[in-house]
């Protein structure tokens, strides 16, 4: 199945600093990949997503890079400031696949004033 | 909408005993799922439904039975609780029977099995 990993698992920035995760997958058929945040004690929700028929996608200061051939994408973030701080998912998964998406395990961002 | 909702928030269990998560959603999603959260490890599915009547496993299942016998309720049945099954579990539905679109998770329960 598929396997993804997200490096590094804890980033400390400064506030007004970017930040960048980056996610690697194992399955050339994966065509779908989300990055969901999460802030402590909450539900994880969807920031931003992209598709394999684009490299890179833009929402206000998040964006999302895209390199099939590499088999790895990446969440930016511009002018980060404190509500940013979380926990981020990444996944992949394929609209023909098993109908499961896989999660890399997490990345804690800290944004600090 | 009330979106995607989880009873009991919180629960403590003892080994062996069982339980069930419930989970319900009024968005009419066709695919539901369950996730488990550990700490380190990410979310790993447990089982999805691509619609009523249908349910399949996923990465982690053992322990865990679900039934999906209307669209809007998908509960998670704990057969014989362990200490291994302390978690924080999510339900999380999706508007069409994939995961190639947003899913909308539930506030999460917490459970500890002592």
């Amino acid at each position: 199945g598929e396997n993804v990993e997200q490096h590094p698992s804890t980033l400390s920035v400064q506030e007004g600093d970017s930040a960048v995760i980056k996610c690697t997958y194992s399955d050339s058929a994966s065509n779908y990949f989300p990055w969901y945040k999460q802030e402590l004690g909450k539900r994880p929700q969807l920031i931003i997503d992209i598709r394999s028929n684009v490299g890179e996608k833009k929402d206000q200061r998040i964006a999302v890079t895209l390199n099939k051939t590499a088999k790895h994408f990446s969440l930016h973030i511009t002018e980060t400031q404190p509500e940013d701080s979380a926990v981020y998912f990444c996944a992949a998964s394929q609209s023909r696949g098993n109908n499961r998406l896989a999660f890399g395990k997490g990345n804690q961002v800290v944004v600090i004033p | 909408n009330a979106g995607v909702t989880q009873t009991p928030k919180f629960q403590v269990l003892k080994t062996g005993q069982s339980m069930t998560l419930q989970c319900a959603q009024d968005m009419n999603h066709e695919y539901m799922s369950w996730y488990r959260q550990d700490p380190g490890m990410g979310l790993r599915l447990i089982h999805y439904s691509v619609g009523a009547g249908i349910t399949d496993q996923g990465e982690v299942p053992n322990g865990y039975n679900v039934s999906r016998s209307t669209t809007e309720d998908f509960p998670l049945r704990l057969l014989s609780a362990a200490p291994s099954q302390t978690s924080v579990y999510f339900c999380a539905s999706s508007p069409e029977p994939g995961v190639f679109y947003e899913q909308y998770f539930g506030p999460g329960t917490r459970l500890t099995v002592t």
